[in-house]
């Protein structure tokens, strides 16, 4: 099995920084990974696939890098919307979630 | 745009057969799509379960394997998820959700609302 790990679990940030979450696999996934945004009580939204690439509507303050076994989410300007859980996921080998992130006001 | 909604017993009880349902409307499941199922524990994380196909092919988790059946109805555009021999370790958010390629890569690009199922006697 492919082990899905985030760091860090929790992120404490203001609005207007610069966040950077990452995600490790414990084998490479070349560049099979998504990340989604969930808030409370909704299901999932998909955010970036194939590792870098915006799905369609997301804003472009999301940016997503890496390949093989190491990833990052980056959002570049946080924005009151964004507080909320990320998770990435790997789609190589099944499909994996890592532990999630939860981005929260500073 | 496609819509799922999934729909089911919200309480079950241990050692029991947890069963959803997963409607899809805005589309045919008859596609080159997947169709996927997808829990969260209560302040937990996300777990994949797994996904079939509309030709009746499937995808589990190992994990899950031995006691879960996904399956299609392509009549009446929906698909299923049984899960054997429940205990509290699966009360979980169901989620049903597509899996479908789009510009080079497959993707969970719709999700249904969710639904709780607790397992209690």
């Amino acid at each position: 099995d492919i082990q899905m790990t985030q760091s860090p679990s929790t992120l404490s940030a203001s609005v207007g920084d610069r966040v950077t979450i990452t995600c490790r696999a414990s084998q490479s996934i070349n560049n099979w990974l998504a990340w989604y945004q969930q808030k409370p009580g909704k299901a999932p939204k998909l955010l970036i696939f194939k590792a870098s690439s915006l799905e369609s509507g997301v804003p472009s303050r999301f940016s997503g890098g890496g390949s093989g076994t190491e990833f990052t989410l980056t959002i570049s300007s946080l924005q009151p919307d964004d507080f909320a859980t990320y998770y990435c996921q790997q789609y190589h080998i099944y499909r994996t979630f890592g532990q999630g992130t939860k981005v929260e006001i500073k | 745009q496609v819509h799922l909604q999934e729909s089911g017993p919200g309480l079950v009880k241990p050692s029991g057969t947890l069963s959803l349902t997963c409607a899809v409307s805005g589309g045919s499941i008859s596609t080159g799509d997947w169709w996927s199922w997808v829990r969260q524990p209560p302040g937990k994380g996300l777990e994949w379960i797994g996904e079939v196909y509309h030709s009746g092919s499937t995808n589990y988790n190992p994990s899950l394997r031995s006691r879960l059946t996904i399956s299609v109805d392509r009549s009446i555009n929906q698909f299923s998820l049984k899960l054997n021999f429940v205990t509290a370790a699966d009360t979980a958010v169901y989620y049903c959700a597509r899996i479908t390629y789009n510009s080079g890569s497959w993707k969970f690009d719709s999700w249904g609302q969710g639904t709780l199922v607790t397992v209690s006697s």
